[in-house]
């Protein structure tokens, strides 16, 4: 069982391009949260997405950002036209249902860094 | 908005110290906290404490909540280099985990 992967592990992007970060759940599981670590704080909730739905995205900020979680594939976080307030760690976790935390397993993260 | 605090910020030990690290919270609809360790990768998990008075022990490392007071401690006894590390803590309600910002641990040989 290879854990929740994501990728890139690190990504560069210039202020305006776009990010794309993936997420690939752990088998079998079928939930999927994003959660973002700023510099010096701890994580933050995002996004909370199930197989062709989100549930609850009231951590997502209003433009820029979406997520999705198709039938088929990863989970993808999008950022439209990055700034460097964008830059910090995004870790994505999984569960095989909801709620259930000793289930709840984290990718380790894709650093965005934006120059 | 939930709130999660965690002290101190960050400690410096030697091998062999004891170390005990805080855990506040305000939150509603409050299911479990839950305490992670964080070393430059996945946060992984450490404990789940839904009760109160109750003691949660893995080796050296032992965690209590309490409800009523609103704050979990976690315990690190005869610390080793190999724990250093960002010590997380989070409250859940439903799906959703509210962490606090972490206290940083530096354990000297």
């Amino acid at each position: 069982n290879a854990g929740v992967m994501q990728n890139p592990r690190h990504l560069v992007r210039r202020r305006g391009q776009e990010a794309r970060l993936r997420c690939s759940p752990m088998k079998g599981h079928s939930h999927v949260y994003w959660y973002r670590q700023l510099p010096e704080e701890g994580l933050k909730f995002m996004v909370y997405l199930q197989k062709e739905n989100i549930i609850d995205e009231s951590g997502m900020p209003k433009e820029r950002f979406s997520a999705e979680f198709p039938k088929e594939g990863p989970s993808i976080l999008r950022i439209q036209q990055v700034v460097r307030g964008d830059s910090a760690a995004y870790f994505c976790a999984s569960s095989p249902r909801s709620p259930n935390f000793y289930g709840y397993t984290f990718g380790s993260g894709t650093r965005l860094t934006v120059v | 908005e939930d709130k999660v605090v965690q002290s101190p910020l960050s400690l410096v030990v030697h091998e062999g110290d004891t170390v005990t690290l805080n855990c506040s919270y305000e939150v509603t609809n409050f299911r479990s906290l839950l305490w992670y360790k964080q070393e430059k990768k996945a946060p992984t998990f450490l404990f789940m404490l839904t009760s109160s008075g109750i003691e949660k022990k893995s080796g050296r490392l032992s965690s209590i909540l309490d409800k009523k007071e609103l704050f979990s401690i976690l315990n690190i006894t005869a610390t080793q280099t190999g724990d250093s590390a960002i010590y997380l803590c989070a409250v859940s309600n439903d799906y959703k985990l509210s962490f606090g910002a972490g206290t940083t641990v530096t354990v000297r040989a």
